[in-house]
Parts: C-alpha cells; structure tokens; sequence
C-alpha cells in the first residue's frame, strides 16, 4: 500500500517570503499522481496543485510550485510571496493509477503560519 | 462555494444513536467519495460510490454504510455511535470513475459524540 509522509507538522513564513513543505510517498507503480490541498480554518479542502508523475516538467499554479523528484520519490510544495491568506493546512495526497480504487491517500499535513 | 453541497454543518448526537450525513455532488460529477477526518487518523477514504454503484472500499467500519441514489447525492450513515466516531466528515465528489484531476470537496459535517 501506498504511503505519504509529511514530516514537518508546523512551519513559520513570514509574509512576502518564501517557503517550501516537504513530502517523500512510497510506491512501487511507475505512473500515479499527486496533489497538494490546503485547508484552512474554515475546514474547506481546497486543490492547490497537482503533478502527473509521467510528466518531467513540475507543475506550477501562480505563487505554488513543486519540485517533484520521482526517483526520489519526494514532491515538495513551494509557496512564493506567502499571504496571510495563505495560513492553512497542507496536505500532499496520492493517487494511484492501477491500483487501490480511486482514493487519495493522504499525509498527515502541515500547518502554515504565516508571520507580518 | 465548490459545489459539493453536505448537510448538516454539524452533528451533535449521543452514544448508540444513528445518523445520515447527506451530501450533493457538484454539477455533472458522477462519483462520489466519503472521508474521515479525525485528529489520531488524519483523512481516511472510506468508500466511493460512482454513478449509483459502489467502486471502491477503504476503512468503512460495518456500522457505517452508504448509497448513493438515482439524482446522484449521497448518504452516509453512522449506527450505533460510539465516542471515537467524533469526526469531521467529507464528501467529494469528481467528474469520472477516477480521480484524475483530485476532487472537489465539500465543506464537510462536524460530528461529535458524547
């Protein structure tokens, strides 16, 4: 079975810099995908960002990026010019292609504080 | 708002009871997928429903079920509640069997039992 790892369960940024969560996942399959959710005090999961593990190129959406290392098996999620707003949970999340349903597997998140 | 609509808010309810935790997928999704949010367990897939039919089974307890009915939305629901079932409750929901492009949660249910 799949696993995701998130080791750091708190980080501080303050505001405008930049900051990157860490996340490793053990898998045997070659083709999968991955995702970052943010949730915030409102309790909403929202998607921030996915990466589809066949493809090189790491994804990017606006101020998020990642740094998606396959054979390392390491998908870390880069925040540029955090925002208050920006202040959540983070989770990385699994999904396998060829096995295990159509579940996201989950790491144990990371709770973003963002500092004036 | 992202579409994926799951009533009640919240839940407060005694040991032994049963409840259903409703929930709507967003517009043209056909699968649906119910989580368990816990603060000893994190996010735990309990069981997807796609177009009515079960697809997929993780750590669903027996006393929980779930069906999901001919407009699409779908019902979870808890018996013979115990404390440790205290937990936020997800629904998502995604356009096809898979989750491809991730899902679109719901803002979830607080259950608390006392």
């Amino acid at each position: 079975a799949q696993t995701v790892t998130q080791s750091q369960p708190e980080m501080s940024v303050q505001e405008a810099e930049t900051v990157t969560l860490s996340c490793t996942y053990d898998t045997s399959e070659s083709d999968y995908y991955l995702f970052w959710y943010k949730q915030p005090p409102s309790r909403q999961m929202i998607l921030v960002i996915r990466q589809e593990a066949y493809k090189q190129q790491n994804a990017t959406e606006n101020r998020f990026s990642v740094n998606f290392q396959k054979a390392a098996k390491s998908f870390s999620l880069k925040i540029s010019d955090s925002q208050l707003g920006d202040a959540a949970m983070y989770f990385c999340a699994y999904r396998s292609i060829t096995g295990g349903g159509n579940k996201l597997t989950f790491g144990t998140g990371t709770q973003l504080k963002v500092e004036l | 708002d992202s579409g994926v609509t799951q009533t009640p808010k919240h839940l407060i309810t005694a040991t032994g009871q049963r409840v259903t935790l409703r929930c709507s997928p967003r517009s043209g999704d056909l699968s649906v997928y119910w989580y368990q949010q816990s603060l000893d367990q994190g996010l735990q897939f309990l069981i997807q429903y796609y177009n009515g039919e079960e697809r997929a089974k993780g750590n669903i307890l027996e006393r929980f079920s779930a069906q999901q009915f001919p407009d699409l939305h779908s019902e979870l629901n808890l018996s013979s509640l115990e404390l440790g079932d205290s937990a936020l409750y997800f629904c998502a929901s995604s356009v096809g069997r898979g989750a491809d492009y991730g899902y679109t949660f719901g803002s979830g249910t607080r259950l608390t039992v006392v």
